[in-house]
């Protein structure tokens, strides 16, 4: 199975700053394979993120992903009110898993 | 639009069955895979498994945490998949989301569309 580590467990910020969100994966992971998803409380997860960098439909463009191998960033260059939220990363390239997630708290 | 509601949480007691409802509309429930996804409260989101398309056979895959205890049918006539968990113990006690795949397909890939959950508590 591939774990998937995301870093920091919590990002505290304040609206305008950029965040930077880390996924490390336990082994490679084709990149075409990695997607990155918004949950905020009370909701569903909606999929922000996929190809490890191609932005889902209605995303803004403050939100970007890179990365490859083992290593995935997620970033949003201005942190808007309600980017405020928890993000996951997941992957597909073998079975499905799911990173723990990070919490971006206003600060 | 896209919709996805589950129905058919509660509480329930360790050992007995409970049934999932995922009622789909706004687009052509069959052509798609469809996933259940768990989150524990206050904890991160789990896949439990998922269902291919009848043009890919209609077969299904699961999470070793569930396997042999939790079964996935679809009704593509009615476009209800559903999520039959037998042999409940408390931790599955989560909000259990279907998910629409992007794929059709022979493998789980990645999900654009969400129902909003329904919670299961597994508790005597």
């Amino acid at each position: 199975e591939i774990v998937l580590t995301q870093s920091p467990g919590t990002l505290s910020l304040s609206p305008g700053e950029r965040a930077t969100l880390s996924c490390r994966a336990s082994q490679s992971v084709s990149s075409s394979y990695l997607v990155w998803y918004q949950q905020k409380p009370g909701q569903a997860p909606r999929l922000l993120i996929y190809g490890a960098s191609s932005r889902a439909t209605g995303i803004p463009d403050r939100f970007s992903g890179s990365g490859s191998g083992t290593d995935f960033t997620l970033t949003i260059s201005r942190l808007e009110p309600e980017d405020f939220a928890v993000y996951y990363c997941q992957q597909y390239g073998s079975s499905i898993t799911f990173g723990g997630g990070t919490k971006v708290e206003i600060k | 639009e896209v919709q996805l509601v589950e129905s058919g949480g509660g509480l329930v007691q360790p050992g007995r069955s409970l049934r999932l409802s995922c009622t789909a509309s706004g687009f052509t429930f069959g052509y798609y895979a469809m996933n259940w996804v768990r989150q524990a409260p206050g904890k991160g989101l789990e896949w439990v498994g998922f269902i291919r398309s009848k043009a890919y056979g209609g077969t299904t895959e699961y999470a070793a945490s569930v396997k042999g205890r939790f079964t996935i049918s679809r009704d593509d006539s009615k476009s209800i998949a559903y999520l039959q968990m037998n042999s409940l113990k408390t931790e599955d006690t989560a909000v259990y989301y279907c998910a629409r795949d992007v794929s059709s397909g022979w493998y789980p890939e990645l999900f654009d569309y969400w129902g909003q959950g329904t919670l299961v508590t597994v508790s005597s």
